[in-house]
Protein backbone atom coordinates (compact mmCIF):
# COMPACT_ATOMS: atom_id res chain seq x y z
CA UNK A 1 0.00 0.00 0.00
CA UNK A 2 1.02 3.48 -1.06
CA UNK A 3 -1.24 4.79 1.44
CA UNK A 4 -2.10 8.81 0.87
CA UNK A 5 -0.18 10.05 -1.85
CA UNK A 6 0.28 14.25 -2.52
CA UNK A 7 1.51 15.96 -5.49
CA UNK A 8 3.48 18.02 -6.06
CA UNK A 9 5.57 18.52 -2.73
CA UNK A 10 6.12 22.00 -3.20
CA UNK A 11 5.10 24.66 -5.82
CA UNK A 12 5.13 28.44 -5.56
CA UNK A 13 2.21 30.15 -7.74
CA UNK A 14 2.22 33.95 -8.78
CA UNK A 15 -1.01 35.78 -7.15
CA UNK A 16 -4.18 35.49 -9.17
CA UNK A 17 -3.01 32.25 -10.68
CA UNK A 18 -4.91 28.98 -9.83
CA UNK A 19 -4.10 24.86 -9.48
CA UNK A 20 -5.38 21.71 -8.06
CA UNK A 21 -3.32 19.57 -5.20
CA UNK A 22 -3.60 16.24 -6.26
CA UNK A 23 -4.41 13.57 -3.62
CA UNK A 24 -5.01 9.77 -3.73
CA UNK A 25 -5.38 6.80 -1.25
CA UNK A 26 -5.40 3.00 -1.99
CA UNK A 27 -6.77 2.52 1.21
CA UNK A 28 -10.40 2.39 -0.04
CA UNK A 29 -11.38 4.95 2.82
CA UNK A 30 -14.66 6.54 2.83
CA UNK A 31 -13.72 9.91 4.54
CA UNK A 32 -11.24 12.05 2.94
CA UNK A 33 -9.83 15.23 4.65
CA UNK A 34 -7.80 18.87 3.28
CA UNK A 35 -6.15 20.40 5.78
CA UNK A 36 -3.87 23.65 6.05
CA UNK A 37 -0.87 24.37 8.61
CA UNK A 38 0.19 27.64 8.99
CA UNK A 39 3.11 28.04 11.58
CA UNK A 40 2.24 28.16 14.98
CA UNK A 41 -1.78 27.52 14.21
CA UNK A 42 -1.96 23.56 14.10
CA UNK A 43 -4.26 21.91 11.56
CA UNK A 44 -7.12 23.23 9.85
CA UNK A 45 -9.92 21.65 8.78
CA UNK A 46 -10.48 23.36 4.39
CA UNK A 47 -13.15 20.13 3.22
CA UNK A 48 -13.93 16.71 3.33
CA UNK A 49 -15.39 13.80 1.77
CA UNK A 50 -18.08 11.03 3.41
CA UNK A 51 -17.47 9.13 0.04
CA UNK A 52 -17.53 9.70 -4.20
CA UNK A 53 -19.79 12.08 -4.75
CA UNK A 54 -20.38 13.58 -1.39
CA UNK A 55 -18.00 16.80 -0.04
CA UNK A 56 -18.65 19.67 2.67
CA UNK A 57 -17.27 22.58 3.48
CA UNK A 58 -14.73 22.54 6.84
CA UNK A 59 -13.54 25.34 8.72
CA UNK A 60 -11.60 27.28 6.59
CA UNK A 61 -13.17 26.67 2.50
CA UNK A 62 -12.52 30.13 1.32
CA UNK A 63 -10.90 30.16 -1.54
CA UNK A 64 -10.66 26.10 -2.25
CA UNK A 65 -13.18 24.19 -4.02
CA UNK A 66 -13.17 19.94 -4.33
CA UNK A 67 -14.47 17.37 -6.10
CA UNK A 68 -14.80 13.16 -5.27
CA UNK A 69 -15.33 11.34 -8.29
CA UNK A 70 -14.42 8.32 -7.16
CA UNK A 71 -12.99 6.61 -3.57
CA UNK A 72 -9.48 7.06 -4.38
CA UNK A 73 -9.26 10.66 -5.10
CA UNK A 74 -9.64 13.84 -3.39
CA UNK A 75 -8.32 16.90 -5.59
CA UNK A 76 -7.97 20.21 -4.10
CA UNK A 77 -8.59 23.50 -6.46
CA UNK A 78 -7.44 26.87 -5.52
CA UNK A 79 -8.62 29.62 -7.23
CA UNK A 80 -7.21 32.96 -7.85
CA UNK A 81 -4.04 32.05 -5.41
CA UNK A 82 -3.77 34.93 -2.77
CA UNK A 83 -0.61 34.92 -0.53
CA UNK A 84 -2.86 33.94 2.73
CA UNK A 85 -2.77 30.56 0.85
CA UNK A 86 0.66 30.17 1.59
CA UNK A 87 1.24 27.10 3.65
CA UNK A 88 1.31 23.73 4.10
CA UNK A 89 -1.56 21.22 3.05
CA UNK A 90 -2.27 18.48 4.41
CA UNK A 91 -4.42 15.57 2.77
CA UNK A 92 -6.20 12.64 5.05
CA UNK A 93 -7.93 10.06 4.81
CA UNK A 94 -9.88 7.53 7.25
CA UNK A 95 -11.49 4.29 7.48
CA UNK A 96 -15.24 4.11 8.66
CA UNK A 97 -17.99 6.46 9.46
CA UNK A 98 -16.71 8.32 11.94
CA UNK A 99 -14.34 11.44 11.74
CA UNK A 100 -14.20 11.95 15.18
CA UNK A 101 -13.08 8.60 16.48
CA UNK A 102 -11.18 7.16 13.83
CA UNK A 103 -7.57 7.34 12.96
CA UNK A 104 -6.55 9.40 10.08
CA UNK A 105 -3.80 9.02 7.40
CA UNK A 106 -2.25 11.62 6.82
CA UNK A 107 -0.28 12.55 2.76
CA UNK A 108 3.56 13.89 3.25
CA UNK A 109 2.19 17.69 2.21
CA UNK A 110 2.50 19.86 -0.42
CA UNK A 111 4.24 23.03 0.58
CA UNK A 112 2.61 26.22 -1.29
CA UNK A 113 3.66 29.29 -1.92
CA UNK A 114 1.79 32.70 -3.13
CA UNK A 115 4.02 35.29 -4.37
CA UNK B 1 -16.03 26.56 22.64
CA UNK B 2 -14.21 23.45 22.02
CA UNK B 3 -10.62 23.61 21.88
CA UNK B 4 -7.23 21.71 22.26
CA UNK B 5 -4.05 24.14 23.93
CA UNK B 6 -0.42 22.31 24.21
CA UNK B 7 0.92 25.11 26.77
CA UNK B 8 4.59 24.21 25.82
CA UNK B 9 5.67 25.75 21.88
CA UNK B 10 8.78 24.19 22.17
CA UNK B 11 10.85 21.77 24.76
CA UNK B 12 14.05 20.64 24.75
CA UNK B 13 15.34 17.06 26.25
CA UNK B 14 18.21 15.21 26.74
CA UNK B 15 18.86 11.86 25.69
CA UNK B 16 17.56 9.14 27.65
CA UNK B 17 15.59 11.79 29.86
CA UNK B 18 12.22 11.40 30.74
CA UNK B 19 9.73 13.49 28.65
CA UNK B 20 5.67 15.16 29.29
CA UNK B 21 3.76 16.93 26.50
CA UNK B 22 0.93 18.84 27.99
CA UNK B 23 -2.42 18.95 26.14
CA UNK B 24 -5.47 20.40 27.69
CA UNK B 25 -9.17 20.91 26.18
CA UNK B 26 -12.10 22.20 26.26
CA UNK B 27 -15.39 20.29 25.65
CA UNK B 28 -18.45 19.29 26.70
CA UNK B 29 -19.00 15.64 26.29
CA UNK B 30 -17.13 13.21 26.46
CA UNK B 31 -13.81 13.31 24.16
CA UNK B 32 -12.02 11.48 22.00
CA UNK B 33 -8.56 12.31 22.58
CA UNK B 34 -5.20 11.86 19.97
CA UNK B 35 -2.20 11.85 20.21
CA UNK B 36 -0.04 12.55 16.57
CA UNK B 37 3.48 13.14 15.90
CA UNK B 38 4.96 14.75 12.60
CA UNK B 39 8.92 14.07 11.90
CA UNK B 40 10.44 16.39 9.86
CA UNK B 41 9.19 16.31 5.92
CA UNK B 42 6.24 14.26 6.67
CA UNK B 43 3.01 13.92 7.18
CA UNK B 44 1.17 13.31 10.95
CA UNK B 45 1.26 10.07 12.22
CA UNK B 46 -0.67 8.11 15.02
CA UNK B 47 0.60 7.45 18.44
CA UNK B 48 -2.28 6.42 20.69
CA UNK B 49 -6.12 7.79 21.23
CA UNK B 50 -7.93 7.33 24.10
CA UNK B 51 -12.31 6.79 23.67
CA UNK B 52 -13.08 5.17 26.60
CA UNK B 53 -12.14 2.44 29.68
CA UNK B 54 -9.01 2.04 31.02
CA UNK B 55 -7.56 6.20 31.35
CA UNK B 56 -3.72 4.92 30.53
CA UNK B 57 -3.17 4.25 27.12
CA UNK B 58 -0.54 2.66 25.62
CA UNK B 59 0.99 3.95 22.09
CA UNK B 60 3.76 3.07 19.72
CA UNK B 61 7.21 4.05 20.39
CA UNK B 62 6.86 3.68 23.95
CA UNK B 63 4.76 6.81 24.36
CA UNK B 64 1.92 6.47 26.80
CA UNK B 65 -0.57 9.00 27.63
CA UNK B 66 -2.70 9.57 30.93
CA UNK B 67 -6.52 10.90 30.32
CA UNK B 68 -7.77 12.77 33.41
CA UNK B 69 -10.83 14.16 33.58
CA UNK B 70 -10.91 16.49 36.08
CA UNK B 71 -8.25 18.02 34.61
CA UNK B 72 -9.61 18.30 31.22
CA UNK B 73 -5.98 17.01 30.43
CA UNK B 74 -4.20 14.82 28.13
CA UNK B 75 -0.65 14.58 28.34
CA UNK B 76 1.84 12.44 26.70
CA UNK B 77 4.63 10.38 28.05
CA UNK B 78 7.86 8.86 27.72
CA UNK B 79 10.07 7.12 30.13
CA UNK B 80 13.48 7.69 28.28
CA UNK B 81 13.51 9.67 25.00
CA UNK B 82 15.78 8.43 21.65
CA UNK B 83 17.19 11.13 19.43
CA UNK B 84 15.02 9.55 16.74
CA UNK B 85 11.93 11.40 19.19
CA UNK B 86 12.80 14.52 17.96
CA UNK B 87 9.57 16.02 16.02
CA UNK B 88 6.23 18.20 16.44
CA UNK B 89 4.08 16.76 18.62
CA UNK B 90 -0.15 17.47 17.94
CA UNK B 91 -2.81 16.45 20.76
CA UNK B 92 -6.18 16.25 19.00
CA UNK B 93 -10.04 16.28 20.33
CA UNK B 94 -12.58 14.61 18.63
CA UNK B 95 -15.68 16.95 18.66
CA UNK B 96 -19.50 15.79 17.54
CA UNK B 97 -21.92 18.24 16.60
CA UNK B 98 -22.22 22.28 14.94
CA UNK B 99 -21.45 22.65 11.46
CA UNK B 100 -18.75 20.04 10.82
CA UNK B 101 -17.85 16.69 13.02
CA UNK B 102 -14.12 17.21 13.23
CA UNK B 103 -10.81 16.78 14.89
CA UNK B 104 -9.40 19.89 16.69
CA UNK B 105 -5.82 20.21 16.95
CA UNK B 106 -3.27 21.57 19.25
CA UNK B 107 -0.47 24.18 18.45
CA UNK B 108 2.24 21.72 18.35
CA UNK B 109 4.80 21.22 20.61
CA UNK B 110 8.31 21.14 18.78
CA UNK B 111 10.79 18.95 20.55
CA UNK B 112 14.36 18.68 20.35
CA UNK B 113 16.84 15.76 21.47
CA UNK B 114 20.41 16.92 22.80
CA UNK B 115 23.20 13.83 22.52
Amino acid sequence: NAGVTQTPKFRILKIGQSMTLQCAQDMNHNYMYWYRQDPGMGLKLIYYSVGAGITDKGEVPNGYNVSRSTTEDFPLRLELAAPSQTSVYFCASSPGDSPVADTQYFGPGTRLTVL
Amino acid sequence: AQSVTQPDIHITVSEGASLELRCNYSYGATPYLFWYVQSPGQGLQLLLKYFSGDTLVQGIKGFEAEFKRSQSSFNLRKPSVHWSDAAEYFCAVGVYGGATNKLIFGTGTLLAVQP
